[in-house]
């Protein structure tokens, strides 16, 4: 299909690891992006890969990248309360941002 | 340097009556884009702008038009206003790669 899929919900405990995924639809995508929501505010950039990568850590956030399977995945180590948020992945589908395509979100609740 | 700015954050509108979103960057962004967010439906991008005096339907374009007279301000239009615009609205540009986003507007038809 041409839908981006996410998980709608997911919970985890303070200090426990959160893994979010993603499938995305369209295997010349270049770049690969995850945006964080915080309540009442924008979309922001949190990280992106590039799609000739299959892993990219930066600090508490690492994400991996499966070209053959289309999965993408975000996970934060040792959550945190101020982690909560709703996590879009997104896909440009050409180099030219014209067919960015989001997901629906991922709202991640951390409890204490 | 202030990003994306959108204009008004709060709207009350009743049906019929028309109003204007107003976004504005300062990146130099050839590239802006409307979407909208609903629950449960994610971003739907509205309409989009590739240059200044450019713009092209999105997903949801029906009910709303769009005008780039400058690079730096995208405009999004609604003429009649039907409740099921009750909506956040997000402005967003870039030059080509990952975008950033306005803080939004809040907007419900009554």
């Amino acid at each position: 299909g041409e839908d981006v899929e996410q998980s709608l919900f997911l919970s985890v405990r303070e200090g426990d690891s959160s893994v979010i995924n993603c499938t995305y639809t369209d295997s010349s995508s270049t770049y690969l992006y995850w945006y964080k929501q915080e309540p009442g505010a924008g979309l922001q950039l949190l990280t992106y890969i590039f799609s000739n990568m299959d892993m990219k850590q930066d600090q508490r956030l690492t994400v991996l990248l499966n070209k053959k399977d289309k999965h993408l995945s975000l996970r934060i180590a040792d959550t945190q309360t101020g982690d909560s948020a709703i996590y879009f992945c997104a896909e440009n589908r050409d180099n030219y941002g014209q067919n960015f395509v989001f997901g629906p979100g991922t709202r991640l609740s951390v409890l204490p | 340097n202030a990003g994306v700015t959108q204009t008004p954050k709060f709207r009350v509108l009743k049906t019929g009556q028309s109003m204007t979103l107003l976004c504005a960057q300062d990146m130099n962004h050839e590239y802006m884009y409307w979407y909208r967010q609903d629950p449960g439906m994610g971003l739907r991008l509205i309409h989009y702008s590739v240059g200044e005096g450019t713009t092209a339907k999105g997903e949801v374009p029906d009910g709303y038009n769009v005008s780039r007279l400058k690079k730096q301000n995208f405009l999004l239009g609604l003429e009649s206003a039907a409740p099921s615009q009750t909506s956040v609205y997000f402005c967003a540009s870039s030059y080509g790669g990952g975008y950033t986003f306005g803080s939004g507007t809040r907007l419900t038809v009554v």
